[in-house]
């Protein structure tokens, strides 16, 4: 149980593109979701929470226009990466907490690259 | 606030040895505790984790860890490492019932045939 699955695993996109990632939860209602990034050989950094039906909670620093998050419904939450820039390249991991929230889930995660 | 430090970014040992993973936090109020492991080009996977109660967890893979409040601690260790063992490990902690996640910078194991 406990699965969160992650669409696509990898995407190249041209600069100035947008790209959507997407989480899943599978097998349970994910009531909150976890958006990060992760660099090459560093920790991962929380870049929003988002609670299904609610605006997303970013961090700070991090540009909630560039990066658009919607969790429209208890199983799905969407990334989206506008005007892609080089320095989005990044890993982008997503996880998911049920209603008890102890316990995050995580997604296999998403490589992205932008050229 | 909430943090975390994991000393040692590279930890060697040979297969069949101890497996000793460090990691410090501070936390205003009772943490929960967490080790993930994150093999390359993957996501994490939960090894073990510690909220209340028992102060030793044990995990998966035979891992353990152990909750020191004294020492606010949360070291990671294994008896005996097997080479599938070699891969990225992050500690974090939450600020109990938060589910905010704080990240340490994670140590890379590396396993000596």
């Amino acid at each position: 149980g406990a699965v969160v699955s992650q669409h696509p695993s990898w995407v190249i996109c041209k600069s100035g593109t947008s790209v959507k990632i997407e989480c899943r939860s599978l097998d349970f209602q994910a009531t909150t979701m976890f958006w990060y990034r992760q660099f090459p050989k560093q920790s991962l950094m929380l870049m929003a929470t988002s609670n299904e039906g609610s605006k997303a909670t970013y961090e700070q620093g991090v540009e909630k226009d560039k990066f658009l998050i919607n969790h429209a419904s208890l199983t799905l939450s969407t990334l989206t990466v506008t005007s892609a820039h080089p320095e989005d390249s990044s890993f982008y991991i997503c996880s998911a907490s049920d209603a008890g929230g102890r316990e995050q889930y995580f997604g296999p995660g998403t490589r992205l690259t932008v050229t | 606030a909430q943090s975390v430090t994991q000393l040692g970014s590279h930890v060697s040992v040979s297969e069949g040895a101890l497996v000793l993973l460090r990691c410090n936090y501070s936390s205003s109020v009772p943490p929960y505790l967490f080790w993930y492991v994150q093999y390359p080009n993957q996501g994490l996977q939960l090894l073990l984790k510690y909220t209340t109660g028992a102060t030793l967890v044990k995990g998966i893979n035979g891992f353990e860890a152990e909750f020191k409040k004294s020492e606010t601690s949360f070291h990671l260790t294994k008896p005996s490492a097997h080479m599938s063992d070699a891969a990225e490990y992050f500690c974090a902690v939450s600020e109990g019932g938060n589910e905010k996640l704080t990240f340490g910078t994670g140590t890379r194991l590396t396993i000596i045939p």
